[in-house]
């Protein structure tokens, strides 16, 4: 089996940079996928095939890639970002799909 | 608007089962395989199943494997989860998911969830 792995919490102040990491052996041959989850609330979609964002996410999120860790980077935090965030991607054979075990932004 | 509700959760003795069902509205639903994934209280995401656009082929997360059943009902635009066999760490929140239909396995609209709670 495979993993993917994510810091468990990163801590920002607003208005700087937080940069959310995921690793994973796959992730150079699959894309990935970034949610971003409230508390009490389901996942959003903010990044999908590594660095597109879906309609109605502000450009302050991004992603990227290095090898085999992708990274979502949200530029000039603000308070309204403070939420749990999960990687996800899929196996190489077969549609098996994996979470992060999520990472906890605070701002 | 794209929407999908989730129904069907409630508390279950351990070993009995349970259906949930999701309802899937504003788009058009036989053109879109879809997920169910769920979030024990405090933890993180896992992924349980997928089942294609046209109900020709099924997935499961090893931890539910022979145990959990997908379907799909395109005439209603509904997907079902049949849970069989639940044990203590089957309880969580269960999330119905629409596949983004991009190769990847990517979920782009999500319902609220609905809470399953297996007790002994």
């Amino acid at each position: 089996s495979y993993e993917l792995t994510q810091p468990p919490s990163v801590s920002v102040s607003p208005g700087q940079t937080a940069r959310i990491t995921c690793s994973g052996d796959t992730l150079p041959k699959q894309h990935a996928y970034w949610y971003q989850q409230k508390p009490g609330q389901a996942p959003v979609l903010v990044i999908f095939k590594g660095n597109e964002r879906p309609s109605g996410i502000p450009d302050r999120f991004s992603g990227s890639i290095s090898g085999t860790t992708v990274t979502l980077t949200i530029s000039g935090v603000q308070a309204e970002d403070e939420a749990d965030y999960y990687c996800q991607s899929s196996g190489t054979s077969g549609p098996y799909v994996l979470f992060g075990g999520g990472t906890k932004l605070t701002v | 608007q794209v929407q999908l509700v989730e129904s069907g959760g409630g508390v279950v003795q351990t070993g009995r089962s349970l259906r949930l069902s999701c309802a899937a509205s504003g788009f058009s639903f036989n053109n879109f395989a879809m997920h169910w994934v769920r979030q024990a209280p405090g933890k993180g995401l896992e992924w349980v199943t997928i089942i294609w656009w046209d109900g020709s082929y099924k997935f499961y997360g090893d931890s539910v494997k022979g145990r959990f059943t997908i379907s799909r009902d395109s005439s209603k635009s509904m997907v079902y989860l049949q849970m069989n066999s639940l044990r203590a760490e089957d309880t969580a929140v269960y999330y119905c998911a629409r596949d983004r239909h991009d190769g990847y396995f990517g979920m782009d609209v999500w319902g609220q969830g609905t809470t399953v709670i297996v007790a002994s």
